[in-house]
């Protein structure tokens, strides 16, 4: 079965600095996809950026970036120039893909953002 | 654009009550439906999935059971529930059959059991 482990319970950093969320998974597949999800207070899940474990180009979206390293069953997220609304549970999430099988989510998370 | 509700937003409930939470996804056709549950502190659990409807996916054994009446219908039920059922309860959706796995969540029910 595939697991996928956050080891930071929680991480700090100021407002317009970077900060770098760990997330590392376990599975014996070649082809599958990552997530990175956002959860605010009001505790719906957003999605922030997506691997595929196919493509070698790590994934960007504005802010946020991934380093994924596939041989090491690494996928850390970069956020760049923190804001406080990046305040939120970060949640690392893997996809077998190719069928209908949920997500397996790590444990989150908590990014704190210091004015 | 599609969009995914859910109702109610919170729940209390006694132990032993019945449990009917509903999950609705408009702007889309045949989708995969999934419920989670995420506990205090945790992660998601994937609890069911359904492909289409009448199909549906048990990842875990417990006295919830989930049902689709509908293609855009996913029920999440229980006869009787227990105090470890309290928790927040998120449904998502997928594109059946979409290149990119990705599940887009709704805004979720809080529920206790009290």
């Amino acid at each position: 079965a595939q697991t996928v482990t956050q080891s930071q319970p929680e991480m700090s950093v100021q407002e317009a600095e970077t900060v770098t969320l760990s997330c590392t998974y376990d599975t014996s597949e070649s082809d599958y996809y990552l997530f990175w999800y956002k959860q605010p207070p009001s505790r719906q899940m957003i999605l922030v950026i997506r691997q595929e474990a196919y493509k070698q180009q790590n994934a960007t979206e504005n802010r946020f970036s991934v380093n994924f390293q596939k041989a090491a069953k690494s996928f850390s997220l970069k956020i760049s120039d923190s804001q406080l609304g990046d305040a939120a549970m970060y949640f690392c999430a893997y996809s077998s893909g190719g069928g209908a099988d949920g997500l397996t989510f790590g444990k989150g998370t908590h990014l704190i953002i210091q004015p | 654009s599609q969009t995914i509700h859910q109702w109610p937003a919170t729940l209390v409930q006694p132990v032993g009550s019945p449990l009917s939470l509903e999950c609705t996804v408009e702007g889309t056709s045949n989708p995969n439906l999934y419920w989670y549950r995420q506990a205090a502190g945790r992660g998601l659990q994937l609890l069911f999935y359904s492909v289409g409807i009448g199909q549906i996916s048990s990842e875990v054994p417990q006295n919830l059971s989930a049902s689709r009446p509908q293609d855009r219908q996913f029920i999440l039920s229980s006869k009787k529930l227990l105090l470890s059922d309290s928790g927040f309860y998120l449904c998502a959706w997928q594109l059946a059959g979409g290149p990119q796995e990705t599940q887009y969540f709704g805004p979720g029910t809080r529920l206790l059991v009290l």
